[in-house]
């Protein structure tokens, strides 16, 4: 079955300072990777995927992810952080049954 | 515009009270999902239409129900809310089968059990 692994429950970066949220992924076949974000009392917001072609994929408000095969991770990032980016983000994988399998999430915390 | 939308923000239901929350969208997507979220954890996949072809998960109660009347509304129904079913309940949808198309969600109905 397919499935991604959050390994950190929180990260806390310094406004300004470059972020990385974790994913590594576990699918047979090709990977099809997205990542998410979720403000507080809200639905969940697409930020960017990866199905194929460049290992590094830009998405919404900045953020970018690295596609790492050997490594089997699928890293968020963004070069210099905001305050308003504090929020929960989750990592999913899409199977061939039309699922989206959700990460248990990353709660991102960016001080002032 | 709100592409994904459901019905109420906030809904509170008495104890074993049938309640009925709402989704609808104006994306003509295929496929809508419905999925329960507890206390920021990861949503989970309670069951999905590919059209009007409906795909329940394995684990999901039989207390939860759905109907898609139609390409743009989705609803779930829970027959007797039990204190355990207080959670987040996201709606989103997706324009068609293929693992390479993202999700699109609702802002969600928080649902209290009283």
């Amino acid at each position: 079955a397919q499935s991604v692994a959050q390994p950190e429950d929180q990260v806390n970066v310094a406004e300004g300072n470059p972020l990385t949220v974790k994913c590594t992924y576990s699918v047979s076949g090709n990977p099809y990777l997205f990542w998410y974000v979720q403000y507080p009392n809200r639905g969940l917001q697409f930020l960017l995927k990866y199905i194929t072609g460049d290992n590094l994929v830009k998405g919404s408000y900045g953020f970018e992810a690295e596609f790492n095969k050997s490594q089997t991770s699928f890293h968020l990032k963004k070069p210099s952080a905001l305050v308003s980016d504090s929020a929960l983000y989750f990592c999913a994988v899409r199977d061939k049954d039309d699922k989206i399998i959700f990460g248990k999430g990353t709660r991102l915390h960016i001080l002032p | 515009d709100a592409m994904v939308i459901q019905n109420p923000r906030y809904q509170v239901t008495q104890f074993g009270k049938p309640v009925t929350l709402s989704c609808s969208q104006t994306l003509n997507h295929n496929v809508m999902y419905w999925y329960q979220q507890k206390s920021s954890q990861a949503p989970k996949l309670l069951f999905h239409y590919y059209d009007k072809d409906f795909n329940n998960e394995a684990d999901t109660p039989d207390n939860f129900q759905s109907r898609r009347p139609n390409t743009s509304f989705c609803f779930l129904d829970i027959r007797s809310p039990g204190l355990g079913d207080a959670a987040m309940y996201l709606c989103a949808t997706s324009r068609d089968r293929g693992v390479n198309t993202e999700a699109f969600f609702g802002q969600g109905t928080r649902l209290t059990v009283v």
